[in-house]
């Protein structure tokens, strides 16, 4: 088990819908990220969040929107999503609270996307 | 630019085989390595780091990975594989300086035949 939760596991939208997928960490992390793999595929970074602060956004369309509400939380929201944005996306989070940031990642089961 | 390599695609040995997996990083400064595993069904988990120090690191279910400066490289091994080893495994790399941007290979899928 991970102790970084995501939900839903499973979303089906089309391409003129809104939703969210959401995560949760309780290991004190301070940073947190967004990744998008697809199949057989390394994952992609999409943005990293330091601090409740959005770091890091690797040039992703408009149409990801992330959202970092508390240190624990992190949401993706989705909006005019297109079919190939179908994919796996990861949430992972690093940097415990009073230490240096090593990078080390601790994912997310994942949320499988796919847009009709 | 940033990247990681990982040079087999797909590895396929009997159990109780030698295993190695290569992967090289060209980045400039000071490195951080990292090993990830996907069990099939599973999510990603890290098998092992390295950060500084010994250049032979062990890490989780018998891997090790040796970090060679020289030749940028931070290969995986395990001297006996098992058919529960059945899995993706991506080499990944960030700067030391920006730790929370990594960069992934492209992954080696790995099938142990029982």
């Amino acid at each position: 088990d991970t102790e970084v939760t995501q939900t839903p596991k499973h979303l089906v939208m089309g391409m003129t819908n809104k939703k969210s997928l959401k995560c949760e960490q309780h290991m004190g992390h301070r940073a947190m990220y967004w990744y998008k793999q697809k199949a057989k595929k390394p994952p992609e970074l999409m943005f990293v969040y330091s601090y409740e602060k959005l770091s890091i956004n690797e040039s992703v369309p408009s149409r990801f929107s992330p959202e970092c509400p508390n240190s624990s939380l992190l949401n993706l929201h989705l909006h005019a999503l297109q079919p190939e944005d179908s994919a796996l996306y990861l949430c992972a989070s690093s940097h415990p609270s009073g230490t240096v940031n090593t990078g080390e990642l601790f994912f997310g089961e994942g949320s499988r996307l796919t847009v009709l | 630019a940033q990247s990681v390599s990982q040079h087999n695609h797909h590895v396929i040995l009997s159990e109780a085989a030698s295993l190695e997996l290569g992967c090289n990083y060209s980045y400039g400064g000071t490195v951080n390595l990292f090993w990830y595993v996907q069990y099939p069904g599973q999510h990603l988990q890290l098998l092992l780091k390295y950060f500084s120090g010994d250049p032979l690191v062990k890490g989780i279910k018998g891997f090790e990975a040796e970090f060679i400066k020289s030749k940028f490289s931070f290969n995986l091994r395990k001297p006996s594989v098992q058919w529960s080893d059945t899995a993706e495994y991506f080499c990944a790399a960030s700067r030391r300086t920006n730790a929370g941007k990594s960069t992934f290979g492209d992954g080696t899928t790995l099938t142990v035949k029982p």
